[in-house]
């Protein structure tokens, strides 16, 4: 089994629309959760984090974690097409502290 | 720009060449590493380098040998590489005892031919 499980898409959607992106993951001594953003030909870049149940938000974008079900989701309000790009999502082991362990990732598409 | 920055950008190699990839970071962090990325794959960790010192090899073969002499460059050093060795390398930093915010270089794209 996957220590992170993400959806790969591609998932398509109309500017405006809200996205719902999700990962399910396997071992509950993780305990920070991110989502990397990475456009074709860059590199991932950190769009947020947290370390505890809940939701996070920053700006158009929310981050929630649930851990009792394992599942952290990422979603996007206003979906614009800049927005379009492959969301990542990771988990950190809180001892080590080091080690990414990274969702296949979900390709996303905003239409104009 | 990240702060993270890796070069080439793109390399193609012969299974017989050896080369070497670059990466530079000006952010002050002290932990850097190396990813593979390969289509429809999760990022593969490689290797970790805490203060230049090795901390984890994640059972990469010895075609690929990583260089850390000093906490802002890492090397990834190449020989004998095999087609399926073709990926995106992605460097990455990030401060010492927490992986949570890294920060990740461009990628340099390598094919073996």
């Amino acid at each position: 089994q996957k220590e992170v499980e993400q959806d790969p898409g591609p998932l398509s959607v109309p500017e405006g629309a809200i996205v719902s992106l999700n990962c399910t993951y396997s071992n509950s001594a993780f305990q920070y959760f991110m989502w990397y953003r990475q456009y074709s030909r860059k590199g991932p870049e950190l769009l947020m984090y947290t370390y505890s149940s809940g939701n996070k938000e920053d700006g158009r974008f929310t981050a929630q974690v649930d851990k009792s079900s394992k599942y952290i989701s990422l979603f996007i309000r206003d979906s614009q097409p800049s927005d379009s790009a492959t969301y990542l999502c990771a988990k950190v082991l809180e001892t080590s502290g080091s080690r990414l362990t990274f969702g296949e990732g979900t390709q996303l598409t905003v239409n104009p | 720009e990240t702060g993270v920055t890796q070069t080439p950008r793109h390399l193609v190699m012969g299974m017989t060449n050896k080369k070497s990839l670059k990466c530079e970071q000006h952010l002050g962090h002290n932990a850097m590493y190396w990813y593979k990325q390969s289509a429809k794959k999760p990022l593969e960790l490689m290797f970790v380098y805490n203060f230049k010192e090795q901390t984890e090899n994640n059972s990469v073969p010895s075609r690929f040998s990583p260089e850390c002499p000093n906490s802002s460059h890492l090397f990834l050093h190449l020989h004998t590489l095999q087609p399926e060795d073709s990926a995106l390398y992605l460097c990455a930093s990030s401060l010492r005892d927490r992986g949570v915010e890294a920060f990740f270089g461009q990628g340099t794209r390598l094919t073996v031919v």
